[in-house]
């Protein structure tokens, strides 16, 4: 069974610029989160989607970031325009969101190592 | 709001040394607790977790307890190996007061693990 796809791994850009990346989740996973990691910190959650609704966008800077997640697949975070700050790891996770059964297991991506310059 | 904390590091060990890293939490509710590993080049993968108080996971010789007393969920293993080196992070999946999972996770800030042959 595939895992959960990233692309690009790496980016380099400079300020101002902006950059996407994409995801695309385990087959039939309807949950989808992207969560942005500092070095030498935990990731923290930046967006999380039920199918194709986002249903938790409260940590998204959304004056600069958007996300979407059209046909409740694949997935595309963009920043425009890029500042110094956001050179991080974007990590894509996905899992079958079991509701009042209980947490479920998360499965990581690779996750895409943002340079801003 | 809810948060993680794990032991300082980095942590250096002998191949057959015993392990503990530490994990404390604060949370409303009854949280589930997880420990997830990132070996180097890959992503985070589930190591071992647990939903309920004085549930014990455990995967791959690694241990951890649920203490709902001490709320702690510390890591152990008796006798690590040189693949064991990479970065354990404990997270935990909150609920809101109607017992609902939150969907996302809040993890510490990450425990470098080395061992040596």
């Amino acid at each position: 069974e595939a895992g959960v796809v990233q692309s690009p791994r790496y980016k380099i850009i400079e300020k101002k610029q902006p950059v996407a990346f994409w995801c695309n989740p385990i087959s039939g996973h309807n949950t989808l989160y992207w969560y942005r990691q500092n070095l030498g910190q935990g990731p923290e959650l930046l967006i999380r989607y039920e199918n194709e609704e986002a249903v938790d966008d409260s940590q998204l800077p959304k004056d600069r970031f958007s996300a979407e997640r059209l046909k409740g697949v694949d997935s595309t975070l963009k920043i425009q325009p890029a500042e110094l700050g956001d050179s991080a790891v974007y990590l894509c996770a996905s899992s079958l969101y079991q509701g009042l059964a209980g947490p479920n297991e998360q499965f990581f991506g690779p996750g895409t190592r943002l340079t801003v310059l | 709001g809810d948060s993680v904390t794990q032991m300082e590091g980095p942590v250096t060990l002998s191949e057959e040394a015993c392990l503990t890293i530490n994990c404390t939490y604060t949370a409303t509710g009854y949280p589930s607790l997880f420990w997830y590993v990132q070996y180097p080049g890959e992503g985070l993968q589930l190591l071992l977790k647990a939903t309920k108080a004085d549930d014990k996971g455990s995967n791959k010789g690694f241990e951890a307890t649920y203490r709902k007393e001490t709320t702690s969920f510390h890591l152990e293993k008796g006798s690590v190996q040189v693949s064991d080196s990479a970065v354990y992070f404990c997270a935990l999946s909150g609920v809101n007061a109607g017992g609902t999972s939150y969907g996302k996770l809040t993890f510490g800030q990450g425990t470098i693990l080395t061992v040596h042959p």
